[in-house]
This record gives structure tokens, sequence and C-alpha cells, in this order.
């Protein structure tokens, strides 16, 4: 059954430097979302993805998140500089139309 | 905006027993989708249910339930005949805007399933 894949499913950084995260969605979807889950808490939405480009993004994306589909396969978020707060599990998704289908999380760590 | 609420945080239940985990949502929007997902010990979230708010029939799969109810803006699930491996959290989660599809997901706080042996 195809899925969503993350990698790397943990990762520790030091505040202020960059992280990757990378996703590769389910082949023939066309629509990508990146979520995130504080430890315990609801999970939050960041941005949506359709067509090359953002079709909407919450209060959460700001300047320090960017989002790129840089192939055919691949989607990624990146984190410029990041923050304590960002420490966060980090769900990529995709879908066709209406269900979402998640990947099994990248767990950030920042220090 | 849109909203869900899931009131009850944590339930524990008995193997075998009936529960049910409730879901009120708000939305202006007159087309929307519901959605239930599982968040195992292992963390990921899967996909259980997607219902229309044109369809208002319940639904059942296996000791799965879902009762839909404009009239109470509610999406109630339950499940028959508990077991251990239903333990988990459960979010409810709701879809509505312009778009046909590719809308964001707004997830209710989740309910902590626990059931014992």
């Amino acid at each position: 059954e195809p899925e969503v894949t993350q990698t790397p499913s943990h990762q520790v950084t030091q505040m202020g430097q960059e992280v990757i995260l990378r996703c590769v969605p389910i082949s023939n979807h066309l629509y990508f979302y990146w979520y995130r889950q504080i430890l315990g808490q609801k999970v939050e939405f960041l941005v949506s993805f359709y067509n090359n480009e953002i079709s909407e993004k919450s209060e959460i994306f700001d300047d320090q998140f960017s989002v790129e589909r840089p192939d055919g396969s691949n989607f990624t978020l990146k984190i410029r500089s990041t923050k304590l707060e960002d420490s966060a599990m980090y769900f990529c998704a995709s879908s066709l139309t209406y269900e979402a289908f998640f990947g099994q999380g990248t767990r950030l760590t920042v220090v | 905006a849109q909203k869900v609420t899931q009131a009850q945080t944590e339930i524990s239940v008995v193997e075998k027993e009936d529960v049910t985990l409730d879901c009120v949502y708000e939305t202006r929007d007159t087309t929307y989708y519901l959605f239930w997902y599982k968040q195992p010990p292992s963390g990921e979230l899967v996909f259980l249910i997607r219902r229309n708010s044109f369809d208002e029939q319940n639904e059942i799969s296996g000791r799965y339930s879902w009762n839909f109810q404009k009239s109470t803006s509610s999406f109630n699930f339950t499940i028959t005949a508990s077991q251990v491996v239903d333990s988990a959290v459960y979010f409810c989660a709701l879809s509505a805007g312009p778009n046909n599809a590719g809308n964001m997901l707004t997830f209710g706080g989740g309910t902590r399933l626990m059931v014992k042996p």
C-alpha cells in the first residue's frame, strides 16, 4: 500500500541552525502539507502546497519556514534558524482529494 | 474560522466495553468534511474515516461506527467491544473552505483512549 515517508525520523539540532525535513508523498497525490504537533498537544496546520506553490499557510508558518518540491517526488520543509519552541513532531501529508494521508513524522529536538 | 472540540481528554475502559468519543465542530461553510484519525503510541496518524457535510448516513466498519448529526454539529465515534489494541489518541478533524479539495485540516485536541485488559 502506498505511503508517505519522512526522513529522518528524529533530528536533534542546535538553536540557530538550519534544518531540512524531507518527505516523499504518495506518488499520484496532488496536494502536500506540513503539520506539527508539540508534545502532548493538538496537531497544527503549517502549510499546504499545490501546483508548485503554497496554497495556504498558517500564522505559525512565518519567514523562518519555507517549503519546496525540488523534483517530482520530494517535498521539503526548511526551518532557517531553529528556536527552542520549534521542537515538535513534524508530519508531512499528501492527498489526492479530501483524505490526507500522513507520514510517520520527524521528531525535531532543538537544544 | 473553524473549530473542533473534543471535550473528553482521556477515557479509560476495560476490554470489551463499548466506548464513544465525542466531537463537536464549528464552521460557517455549508460544504465541509469531517475526519477521524488514530494516533497509536508509535506516533503516526492513521486515517480512519471521512464524512461529507451533505451525507448524514451513519457508517459502520467492523467494530467502529460513526454518528454524524448536523443538527448538533457532532460527529461521534463509537468503538464496540474495545480491545487493548484500540488504545491510542483519537483526533477528530474538519476540512472546509473554498476549494473542493486540498483544504487544511483543523484538528480537535484529541481523546486519549486507554483500554485495560
